[in-house]
């Protein structure tokens, strides 16, 4: 992608661990959004975290944001099985227009083993 | 709660066809945005619309072209379809945020088209 891009691309876990993903981009952006898909499926919006944030809890979610490195990180504390999924992180650049689009970065597969 | 309606949700066509795709947005969501993701891609923007206009554009084909309606639905039309075409459509929904754009996307499941 243009904007985002994860690392790693793929990652495997045991079910229980933490799983940490990674996202770095290119522009000023106006927030970041990490989303979840599950194969074939729709994009599922997890959390969204804006430039004047550094951090972000939603449940087992974090997410971290380091706007002078252009990068985020999400991660996932004590993964399930069904955290099994591929996660895209997504940013909104500084931009006055209305209803900004996402622009997305590569996916990383996330597989939780039981 | 109701979510982003996309139909049909599969499509098969011969190369050089048309295709129509439909999605009704989130009840009250007056923005629709329009992505296509190809297999093991990323999604990819091709085009939005708020209050029935035309907001942002993207990579969207000239053999494709979208509107919104007046009940906020949106089509994607697409003409002389190419191999190239088969992908995932996703089409996702937002209300305005007035304060500072940062309403997340809705998205609806897609609709996977198959070109052959």
């Amino acid at each position: 992608s243009q904007q985002g891009e994860e690392d790693p691309q793929a990652l495997s876990i045991q079910e229980g661990e933490n799983a940490t993903m990674n996202c770095s981009y290119k522009t000023s952006i106006n927030n970041l959004q990490w989303y979840r898909q599950n194969s074939g499926r729709g994009l599922v919006h997890l959390i969204l975290i804006r430039s004047n944030e550094r951090e972000k809890h939603s449940g087992r979610l974090r997410v971290t944001l380091d706007t002078s490195k252009k990068s985020s990180s999400l991660l996932i504390t004590a993964s399930r099985a069904a955290d099994t999924a591929s996660y895209f992180c997504a940013t909104v650049i500084s931009y006055t227009g209305a209803n900004s689009k996402l622009t997305f970065g590569k996916g990383i597969t996330l597989s939780v083993r039981p | 709660a109701a979510g982003v309606i996309q139909s049909p949700r599969h499509l098969i066509k011969e190369k050089r066809e048309t295709a129509t795709l439909k999605c009704y947005p989130i009840p009250r969501h007056d923005t629709v945005y329009w992505y296509q993701q190809g297999p093991g891609q990323d999604p990819q923007f091709l085009i939005s619309f708020y209050e029935k206009m035309q907001s942002d554009k993207g990579s969207i084909p000239d053999r494709f072209s979208a509107q919104q309606f007046s009940d906020y639905h949106s089509e994607l039309n697409m003409s002389s379809l190419e191999l190239g075409d088969s992908a995932l459509y996703f089409c996702a929904s937002s209300p305005r945020d007035r304060s500072s754009y940062n309403s997340p996307l809705h998205f609806g499941n897609g609709t996977r088209l198959t070109v052959t």
